[in-house]
């Protein structure tokens, strides 16, 4: 059972588009964090939200956390083939190690 | 200022041969982790580690052992190299139970 689904598996846009992925459970997280990874490396953190509700911005990069703290998603806006990469979404609850989802492969093209 | 290191960058064992793979960090965290990624997926964690000298089981440890003796290290060991164990295996410390620092990882292959 996956704790933490992520939704596209895969998405490929044009450079200048706009895009949401997600990131939803059933479960209570205390925090919420946003990895990006880029081929051949290991993922970096980009944001951690932490407030039912939150919305953080990163430059072109908008990240909000559910209410309930259940659920979050990531907008791109104008996408760049920088963006390009898989995007991880990780789980902090109680005392136990951070739950990763499976992750949204994006690909952005000139 | 180094962060998260890891060796070797890539590594073909053969079955059947063991090998340890080495993780060392030099920002003072406390909790280390080993994940695997297979091809195409998200993380698994195989162990994680809270401080020296303790250890605790992942999701995914079997086949696999790990050690803390020192705040800086956390050693993988694989004993007997399956072909269901190639993957890309990455090292990771925290100074919460939040927030991970990765290393660039680890390409095994067991033919």
């Amino acid at each position: 059972t996956q704790l933490l689904e992520q939704s596209p598996q895969f998405l490929s846009i044009q450079e200048g588009e706009n895009l949401t992925v997600y990131c939803n459970s059933s479960s209570v997280f205390s925090s919420l964090q946003w990895y990006r990874q880029e081929p051949g490396e290991g993922p970096v953190l980009l944001v951690t939200v932490v407030t039912g509700g939150e919305v953080k911005k990163l430059k072109r990069l908008t990240f909000q956390f559910g209410d309930a703290r259940k659920d979050s998603s990531l907008h791109i806006t104008a996408a760049q083939t920088g963006d390009t990469g898989l995007y991880l979404c990780a789980g902090a609850m109680g005392n136990t190690p951070l739950v990763f989802g499976k992750g949204t492969r994006l690909s952005v093209i000139a | 200022n180094a962060g998260v290191t890891q060796t070797p960058k890539f590594r073909i064992l053969k079955i059947g041969q063991s090998m340890t793979l080495q993780c060392t960090q030099d920002m003072n965290h406390n909790y280390m982790y080993w994940y695997r990624q297979d091809p195409g997926m998200g993380l698994k964690l195989i162990y994680y580690s809270v401080g020296a000298g303790i250890t605790d089981k992942g999701e995914v440890p079997n086949g696999y052992n790990v050690s803390r003796s020192t705040t800086e290290d956390f050693p993988l060991r694989l004993e007997l190299a399956a072909p269901s164990q190639t993957s890309v295996y990455f090292c990771a410390s925290s100074s919460q139970r939040d927030t991970q620092y990765f290393g660039p990882g680890t390409r095994l292959t067991v033919l």
